[in-house]
C-alpha cells in the first residue's frame, strides 16, 4: 500500500535559517502529493502540493518539487520566521482519489 | 458554512460507554474522511464517504467502530463500547471533489478521552 517517511524531529532553527523537512513516499500509480501545516491550537491546513512530476508547489515562502525518480517531495524555505513554528505534515493522495496517507509530522520550532 | 465543523470539541467517556462524534464538511463538498490521529502521529485514516456512499471503510479498527453520512452532508462517527486504546483525536475533513489533486479541508477534531 501507499507510504509517506517524513524526517524525524523536532527540528529548532534560528530565525532567519534555511529549513529543509525531507519526505519520501512509496505509492502505486501517479499520485499527488501535498504539504499540510498545523498551527498551534489550529486544524491541519494545506501548505503546498503538486499533482505531477516535477511540479513544484510554493506558498508564503515554502517550495517542494515532485521527484518521480527519488520518490521524495522535501519541503524548503530559505529563510524561516517564528511564525513558522508549527508540525508540518506530509500526504500524498492515490491515482485512485480515495484516502490520503500522511507522514508522521515533523515539529519545527523557529527561535528569534 | 465557512469551514469544516466538529462537534464535541472534548469528549471524556468511561470504559464501555458509547460515543458519537458529528462532523458538518463544508457545504457542497462530495467527499468526506474521518482519520484517527494519536499523540505524536500523523492522520490514520478511517473511512471515506462519496455523498451518501461509504466507499471504503478498510480502516475502521473494529465493528465497535461506526460511521453514516445519510444524506451526503453531515457525518456521523459512532464508537461502541469504547476502550482506553480508542483515546485519540478525531479528525474528519472533506473535499470539493473526488479526484486525487482535491485539497482536503480539516475540521478542529474531536478529542476523545476514555478512562
Amino acid at each position: 500500500g501507499n507510504s509517506v517517511t517524513q524526517m524525524e524531529g523536532p527540528v529548532t532553527l534560528s530565525e532567519e535559517a534555511f529549513l529543509t523537512i525531507n519526505c519520501t513516499y512509496t505509492a502505486t500509480g501517479y499520485p499527488s502529493l501535498f504539504w499540510y501545516v498545523q498551527y498551534p491550537g489550529e486544524g491541519l491546513q494545506l501548505l503546498l502540493k503538486a499533482t505531477k512530476a516535477d511540479d513544484k508547489g510554493s506558498n508564503k515562502g515554502f517550495e517542494a518539487t515532485y521527484r518521480k525518480e527519488t520518490t521524495s517531495f522535501h519541503l524548503e524555505k530559505g529563510s524561516v520566521q517564528v511564525s513558522d513554528s508549527a508540525v508540518y505534515f506530509c500526504a500524498l493522495r492515490g491515482g485512485n482519489a480515495g484516502k490520503s496517507t500522511f507522514g508522521d509530522g515533523t515539529t519545527l520550532t523557529v527561535k528569534p | 458554512g465557512a469551514g469544516v465543523s466538529q462537534s464535541p470539541r472534548y469528549k471524556v467517556a468511561k470504559r464501555g460507554q458509547d460515543v458519537a462524534l458529528r462532523c458538518d464538511p463544508i457545504s457542497g463538498h462530495v467527499s468526506l474522511f474521518w482519520y484517527q490521529q494519536a499523540l505524536g502521529q500523523g492522520p490514520e485514516f478511517l473511512t471515506y464517504f462519496q455523498n451518501e456512499a461509504q466507499l471504503d471503510k478498510s480502516g475502521l479498527p473494529s465493528d465497535r467502530f461506526f460511521a453514516e453520512r445519510p444524506e451526503g452532508s453531515v457525518s456521523t462517527l459512532k464508537i461502541q463500547r469504547t476502550q482506553q486504546e480508542d483515546s485519540a483525536v478525531y479528525l474528519c475533513a472533506s473535499s470539493k471533489g473526488q479526484g486525487a489533486v482535491e485539497k482536503l479541508f480539516f475540521g478542529s477534531g474531536t478529542q476523545l478521552s476514555v478512562l
